[in-house]
This record gives structure tokens, C-alpha cells and sequence, in this order.
């Protein structure tokens, strides 16, 4: 266990709705890192915060935006469903957000849209 | 191309054999090297860093790191079935830049 919880575990929704995923990073971590993982991208970072500010931005679709609130946690939003969206979503946690190696992974939440 | 390749496999090998994972990449200005295990379901989780260029053991595991190749490498002594997992490459260019991740090669190890 990483210490990083996702929630929900999965969800099933329809094209055209709103999901919204939740992050809490490990205990004392000020930044999170959110990631796509799909059969035929892979493992593609989308973007990070920092201590409730974005820092780096990867692939992230316009139809998506997350943010890190007070309390460190941090929101993942997907609008607009299409049947592409379809993937696993990973948060990462780490202390700082510079050591390349300190990114803890959360369990995932599993996006079905029909 | 893609930043890093990786051969998506399945690999399945018996259990006690050496596994070696590799992958290559084209930017040279990777500087920080890391290896991910990625059980079905689960998250990944860092199992071997290297800096820059050279080996690295860790029990079982030893990553090495040619730069001058663009290629590193996973070497996995005497397999056990709870090896069996994805494994995922990645690197990054600086303390500040996004990781950027291997496609992932499927390991199968056999009883």
C-alpha cells in the first residue's frame, strides 16, 4: 500500500458526462501527479501540482482540468466523455516533486464510458 | 518514434531463470532512469533509480544504464512466479521534468 487513495475505485458513465476523480496523497506529500494509462498510449502524464499550484503539464486534453486543493487533495475532471477516455487513471504523490524517484502511486480509478 | 521504446512481449521464462528487460530510448538529455513494476489492476510501484550512466543492484535486480546506447536495461536473477508483472521503464531530463514512461513489457514467470 502506497499510502495514496483514489476513489472511486471504478466508474461507468455515458459520452457527453462529467466525471470527477479524487486524489489524497500521502501523508506530508505537496505534490501530486495525474496519469492516463491506456492499452494503446500507455502510461501518459497529464499534469502536476504543487503545494495546490500546477507546475508541469503534460497531454492533457482541454476537455479535462484538475486542481489541488488546501488540504493537498486533488481533483481530476473529465467533461465532454468520449469512448477514448476510457482508461485507467493513476495519482502519484510525492514529497517535493523534483526527486525523479519519489512518485507513489495510487491503486487507479477505472473510467468505462459507453 | 516514440521518446522510449520498450518490446511489449508477453515474456514468459521458468521460475529461476534470469530475466533481462530492456529498453531504448532517443533523447539524449535523459539523465534520471528508473524501473516500475505494475502488478494487474494496481498501480505501478519504483523498484530500481539510476542517475546518469552505470549499474545498480538490488537484491534479485540489477538496472544498468548506457547512455552512449540510449538503452538500459532490467536484469531479474533467479525468477520467482511473484515476479510475474508489467514492467515499465522511465526517464526524465531534469529534477523538474515529467517522467516519460515505457509502453511496458508483460513478464510471465512459469512454476
Amino acid at each position: 500500500d502506497s499510502g495514496v487513495t483514489q476513489t472511486p475505485k471504478h466508474l461507468i458513465t455515458a459520452t457527453g458526462q462529467r466525471v470527477t476523480l479524487r486524489c489524497s496523497p500521502r501523508s506530508g506529500d505537496l505534490s501530486v501527479y495525474w496519469y492516463q494509462q491506456s492499452l494503446d498510449q500507455g502510461l501518459q502524464f497529464l499534469i502536476q501540482y504543487y503545494n495546490g499550484e500546477e507546475r508541469a503539464k503534460g497531454n492533457i486534453l482541454e476537455r479535462f482540468s484538475a486542481q489541488q486543493f488546501p488540504d493537498l487533495h486533488s481533483e481530476l475532471n473529465l467533461s465532454s466523455l468520449e469512448l477514448g477516455d476510457s482508461a485507467l487513471y493513476f495519482c502519484a504523490s510525492s514529497p517535493s516533486g523534483t526527486a525523479p524517484h519519489e512518485q507513489y502511486f495510487g491503486p487507479g480509478t477505472r473510467l468505462t464510458v459507453t | 518514434q516514440k521518446e522510449v521504446e520498450q518490446d511489449p512481449g508477453p515474456l514468459s521464462v521458468p521460475e529461476g531463470a534470469i530475466v533481462s528487460l530492456n529498453c531504448t530510448y532517443s533523447n539524449s538529455a535523459f539523465q534520471y532512469f528508473m524501473w516500475y513494476r505494475q502488478y494487474s489492476r494496481k498501480g505501478p510501484e519504483l523498484l530500481m533509480y539510476t542517475y546518469s550512466s552505470g549499474n545498480k543492484e538490488d537484491g534479485r535486480f540489477t538496472a544498468q544504464v548506457d547512455k552512449s546506447s540510449k538503452y538500459i536495461s532490467l536484469f531479474i536473477r533467479d525468477s520467482q512466479p511473484s515476479d510475474s508483472a508489467t514492467y515499465l521503464c522511465a526517464m526524465k531530463k531534469t529534477s523538474y521534468d515529467k517522467v516519460i514512461f515505457g509502453p511496458g513489457t508483460s513478464l510471465s514467470v512459469i512454476p
